[in-house]
């Protein structure tokens, strides 16, 4: 079974520069996450979706990032203008019905806002 | 509101040796989940145990063992005959199971086996 895809896997940019992120997850998985993981921190929630609907995005910076999921299966996370605080890695997760099943994650992309 | 606290910013056990990371939650939930995930140094989120909130036994997997007291609402990993691959920061996570299956994490614990 094919894990979860994320694309790049890293990126460089300006400072007031945008960027878009891709996620491919889990064939069948209803449940999407994306998190930030700040260096040397837990990963923090920004929006989960179940199949294209939002759950949850209360923690995600909405006047400079947006996300969507298409059709219910991929997703990008897109932010606009970037911020140098926004320096972190972006994780993707998917997780199948049930509620004792694990989040499978991808490699992430690791973002450097210079 | 949703909570799990890592106290352990960082840990250190002798190969083959026993060690327990600590976790505890917060929450109003009465259905959730907690789970444990590794992450060595090139990046990638492993699962490694789940324990239900309405589980009976602690969870166990290989050398993983969840040491799971509700009440005190706490979710410790224990790993025995500790490896120096077992070297890597270990996220608590918990997942509601009543909301919309929010899933937050904990600021993890950096282990290192010596050898």
């Amino acid at each position: 079974e094919a894990g979860v895809a994320q694309s790049p896997r890293y990126k460089i940019i300006e400072k007031r520069q945008s960027v878009a992120f891709w996620c491919n997850p889990i064939s069948g998985h209803a449940t999407l996450y994306w998190y930030q993981q700040i260096l040397g921190q837990g990963p923090k929630l920004l929006i989960q979706f179940q199949n294209n609907g939002v759950v949850d995005d209360s923690q995600l910076p909405k006047d400079r990032f947006s996300a969507e999921r298409l059709k219910g299966v991929d997703s990008t996370l897109k932010i606009q203008p970037a911020k140098l605080e926004d320096s972190a890695v972006y994780l993707c997760a998917s997780r199948s019905q049930g509620l004792n099943t694990e989040a499978f994650f991808g490699q992430g992309t690791r973002l450097t806002v210079v | 509101a949703q909570k799990i606290t890592q106290t352990q910013p960082g840990m250190f056990v002798q190969e083959k040796e026993a060690v327990t990371l600590d976790c505890t939650y917060d929450t109003s939930d009465p259905s959730y989940g907690l789970f444990w995930y590794k992450q060595p140094s090139s990046g990638e989120m492993i699962f490694l145990i789940y324990q239900g909130s309405y589980d009976q036994q602690n969870a166990t997997e290989g050398r993983y063992s969840l040491n799971f007291q509700k009440a005190r609402k706490s979710a410790n990993l224990v790993i025995s005959a500790s490896q120096l691959g077992d070297s890597a920061m270990y996220f608590c996570a918990m997942r509601d199971n009543t909301g919309g299956f929010k899933t937050i994490f904990g600021a993890g614990t950096r282990l290192f086996v010596k050898a």
